[in-house]
């Protein structure tokens, strides 16, 4: 099974600013994924992370707003950019090999003021 | 588009009591369903897959089935004990579109003692 670590594990921003969350594996994965939870809810993916192109994002999340970087099969960043409190969130990064087992991170734990 | 639906949304239970956790989708075009389970405040962590292919996988007191035909899963508690206390989820990975994995909004799970 992959071991996923996520950093920072927990960051307070101000509002206006970005941060950038890293996700690393510790072997090489064909899916790597994005996922918001807010409080109380269930997690909602952002965007899946493919190597070496441009991210796929859902419907209501736009690359300016999160870009995401995958250049290669072990590592992910996804940044939150000119945060608001609305943003305040867990963000998870998962991933796995195709058809297999899918792993998280401990996620990210963000508060935007 | 997947959707994905657990029923209970909570469940309280003294300790020792065997319990059933339900699962359902829309969409019967997977290659998995998976279950974790996250406590409060933490990542996810896998408990079991199966594969479309597959009728059902066992871990321990852990059971969880799949009938992809109708769109259904559960998954087994035996003598359920307090460390069981959490929020137990079910994914999907879908056949087609995305490939990320589609969430239920959980079962929180209390194991009185």
């Amino acid at each position: 099974s992959a071991v996923i670590s996520q950093k920072p594990s927990r960051d307070i921003c101000q509002r206006g600013t970005s941060l950038t969350i890293q996700c690393q594996v510790d072997s090489q994965v064909t899916m790597m994924f994005w996922y918001r939870q807010q409080p109380g809810q269930s997690l909602t993916l952002i965007a899946t992370a493919n190597q070496g192109s441009e991210a796929t994002y859902e419907s209501g999340f736009v690359i300016d707003k999160f870009p995401i970087s995958r250049p290669n099969l072990t590592f992910s960043t996804l940044t939150v950019s000119n945060m608001s409190p609305e943003d305040s969130s867990i963000y998870l990064c998962g991933g796995g090999l195709e058809n297999t087992e899918a792993f998280f991170g401990q996620g990210t734990r963000l508060t935007v003021v | 588009k997947q959707e994905v639906t657990q029923i209970p949304a909570a469940l309280s239970v003294p300790e020792g009591e065997n319990l059933v956790l339900n699962c359902s989708f829309t969409d019967s075009a997977i290659y998995n369903l998976q279950w974790f389970r996250q406590d409060p405040g933490k990542g996810l962590t896998s408990l079991l897959l199966i594969q479309s292919s597959q009728r059902e996988q066992t871990s321990g007191r852990l059971n969880a089935s799949l009938d992809k035909s109708s769109g259904r899963s559960t998954l087994y508690i035996a003598a359920s004990q307090p460390g069981d206390s959490a929020t137990y989820l079910c994914a999907v990975l879908g056949a087609t579109g995305r490939r990320a994995l589609t969430f239920g909004s959980g079962t929180r799970l209390q194991v009185q003692p």
